[in-house]
């Protein structure tokens, strides 16, 4: 199957920080999402990007399919951004599996 | 509101005891998923359903078996043959797309399932 990475696994912030999160993958996709989990458990749809670049608010993603990598942009962040955000990709051999990444926990420190 | 509800959210229950966790979707969604989270982890797929009286087994399915009656539900049976089934469980439902797409993944509030 599909290997999906994501970096940094953790990242502490202060409030107002901006980061990047990554996620490679080893293959070539159709779909690729953003989520975030909240401290719930509960997965929150950031982006369905699989190709290109999306902005909402003060998140954006890109993902560069030819070479395989999505990036999620937070800026200014906030604690209520605190949670883990993971990747997921879809592929166009199999439309119902989709792969995660082990996810990015974020904690953003007021 | 569209959505998908799992219940219940949090399910205790003794060692040896089969469980079924609810989940129903009013999105009109075609194929829906469970996956497990154990903590800290990421996600894993247990079972998947394309359509109505379909399903598929996913990376993880030992233990576990579902059904697909109607299209709005896919419950999840914990058996006694799962040897670790204290786990978070995450449904999820997806609109079949034509060609390459593959579709957008929601997922419901999940269900937290401990054994004692």
């Amino acid at each position: 199957g599909i290997q999906v990475e994501q970096s940094p696994p953790d990242l502490i912030l202060q409030e107002g920080a901006n980061s990047t999160l990554r996620c490679n993958f080893s293959d070539s996709v159709n779909n690729l999402q953003w989520f975030h989990q909240n401290p719930w458990g509960q997965l929150i749809n950031l982006f369905y990007i699989p190709s290109g670049t999306k902005q909402n608010g003060r998140l954006s993603a890109t993902t560069v399919a030819t070479e395989r990598y999505s990036l999620l942009y937070i800026s200014s962040s906030q604690t209520t951004d605190s949670g883990v955000y993971f990747c997921a990709v879809g592929v166009w051999f199999n439309f119902n599996k989709f792969y995660f990444g082990s996810g990015t926990k974020l904690n953003v420190k007021p | 509101d569209g959505g998908i509800t799992q219940s219940p959210k949090y399910l205790f229950r003794k060692e040896g005891q089969n469980v079924t966790l609810s989940c129903e979707q009013n999105l009109n969604h075609d194929a829906m998923y469970w996956y497990r989270q154990d903590p800290g982890q990421g996600l894993r797929l247990i079972y998947y359903s394309q359509i109505v009286n379909d399903f598929q087994k996913g990376d993880i399915a030992e233990g576990y078996s579902v059904s697909r009656e109607k299209k709005e539900s896919f419950p999840l049976t914990v058996t006694s043959a799962q040897k670790n089934p204290t786990a978070f469980y995450l449904c999820a439902s997806r609109q079949r797309q034509l060609g390459a797409d593959t579709g957008e993944l929601f997922f419901g509030e999940g269900s937290r399932l401990t054994v004692l």
